[in-house]
């Protein structure tokens, strides 16, 4: 069965500390991308990479860091810089070879709560 | 700036009726527009549409794009219960990076 996971679903922190999230797909896909969706607001996009060790920021990069050393992983560390981490967080791939298709396909999301 | 506006923001309706939600574009080099439904957690996708006025059906939805005036819309009819979620529009953009530009989504909720 081919698809994202993300773990954890849930996942609480105190101020101060740094966490990473985990992403994992199976579909061969070269792209994959972190997006932080937050109430009444549509998905953001946080950081992409196209290919393994290249990763570029997206539009809300500050405070987070990412890493692309196996295809099938791109895990996002949430920093102590990041002001507002508590979001719920939706991981995504696709295959930019795929002639023009921009069908990007999502993992169920990992809900952050920072305290 | 490229922006993706969804309207409205939230709707309720009865089961039974039929809704438009609407999505216009300012988006340079633009590409294809998508449609994704939304329940809970992961986006499903549902539509990419890339030339105007080619209608994209699948049951009771049915999806059409507009280049010329830089707009989609996403027609649900005889709503149901299980119709209740977070519909997200975007926008793939020029380049290879097939990034998505998405709107702030719209909320339906379908009463029984």
């Amino acid at each position: 069965d081919g698809g994202i996971t993300q773990s954890p679903k849930y996942l609480f922190r105190k101020e101060g500390q740094n966490v990473t999230l985990s992403c994992e797909q199976n579909l061969n896909h070269d792209a994959m991308y972190w997006y932080r969706q937050d109430p009444g607001q549509g998905l953001r996009l946080i950081y992409y990479s196209q290919i393994v060790n290249d990763f570029q920021k997206g539009d809300i990069a500050e405070g987070y860091s990412v890493s692309r050393e196996k295809k099938e992983s791109f895990p996002l560390t949430v920093t102590s810089a990041q002001k507002n981490p508590t979001a719920f967080y939706l991981c995504a791939s696709s295959d930019p070879r795929t002639g023009g298709s921009y069908e990007q396909y999502f993992g169920p999301g990992t809900r952050l709560t920072v305290t | 700036e490229d922006k993706v506006v969804q309207s409205p923001l939230s709707l309720v309706v009865h089961e039974g009726d039929t809704v438009t939600l609407n999505c216009s574009y300012e988006v340079t080099n633009f590409r294809s527009l998508l449609w994704y439904k939304q329940e809970k957690k992961a986006p499903t996708f549902l539509f990419m549409l890339t030339s105007s006025g080619i209608e994209k059906k699948s049951g009771r939805l049915s999806s059409i794009l507009d280049k010329k005036e830089l707009f989609s819309i996403l027609n649900i009819t005889a709503t149901q219960t299980g119709d209740s979620a977070i519909y997200l529009c975007a926008v793939g953009w020029g380049g290879a990076t097939n990034k998505l530009i998405f709107g702030t989504g719209t909320l339906l909720a379908v009463q029984p």
